[in-house]
């Protein structure tokens, strides 16, 4: 079972700031991972797939990027609906693990 | 719109069965493979299990965590997806998610989700 790893389990942001999340796999997933966005109380909502393409809906700020093992998200300017947890799941093959998330909070 | 309602949920005993439902709309179910995700309690995002459309078999695939004691099946002619949970234990608790994928080449994404429906298993 691949293994993905999430860093940082937290991270500050004052609201306009850029910020960079970052995602690792224990074995190549090529281009097959995915970002979500989950606030509370609510499901997890697709923002990037194939490592880089943007779900339908989703603004520009956001962006991915990586293949193989690392990757990132990047959020170009934080507004204050961003501020969430953010998962990395890779689909290349089952199960497609989840990372232990990174919580995007107010600073 | 895509929507997708889970039922089924609430308290049940270690040892007992559960079984949630997926009702969908807007979108051709029938085309589209199903999935189920949970979330314990303050944890993160755990992938269940799927089931394939008709059109590649139909076929299912299930985290080791719960296999051989859950089972995800399908009533294309009712749009709805289901979620049998035998032997449960303790450790199956969670909010549980219903899902659609991006594609079938990318089946273990989550494009529309369901609200969730919650599972508390417990003496």
């Amino acid at each position: 079972e691949i293994v993905m790893t999430q860093s940082p389990a937290t991270l500050s942001v004052s609201p306009g700031e850029r910020a960079t999340l970052s995602c690792r796999a224990s074995q190549s997933v090529n281009s097959n991972l995915a970002w979500y966005q989950q606030k509370p109380g609510q499901a997890p909502r697709l923002l990037i797939y194939g490592a880089s393409t943007r779900a339908t809906g989703i603004p520009a700020r956001f962006s991915g990027s990586g293949s193989g093992t690392e990757f990132t998200l990047t959020i170009s300017s934080l507004q204050s609906e961003d501020f969430a947890v953010y998962y990395c799941q890779h689909y290349n093959n089952w199960p497609g693990t989840f990372g232990q998330g990174t919580k995007v909070e107010i600073k | 719109e895509v929507q997708l309602v889970e039922s089924g949920g609430g308290l049940v005993q270690p040892g007992r069965s559960l079984r949630l439902s997926c009702t969908a709309s807007g979108f051709t179910f029938g085309d589209y493979a199903m999935s189920w995700f949970r979330q314990a309690p303050g944890k993160g995002l755990e992938w269940v299990g799927f089931i394939r459309s008709k059109a590649y078999g139909g076929t299912t695939e299930y985290a080791a965590s719960v296999k051989g004691r859950f089972t995800v099946s399908r009533d294309d002619s009712r749009s709805i997806a289901y979620l049998q949970m035998n032997s449960l234990k303790i450790e199956d608790t969670a909010v549980y998610y219903c899902s659609s994928p991006l594609s079938h080449n990318a089946i273990l994404t989550g494009l529309h989700w369901g609200q969730g429906t919650l599972v508390t298993v417990s003496s």
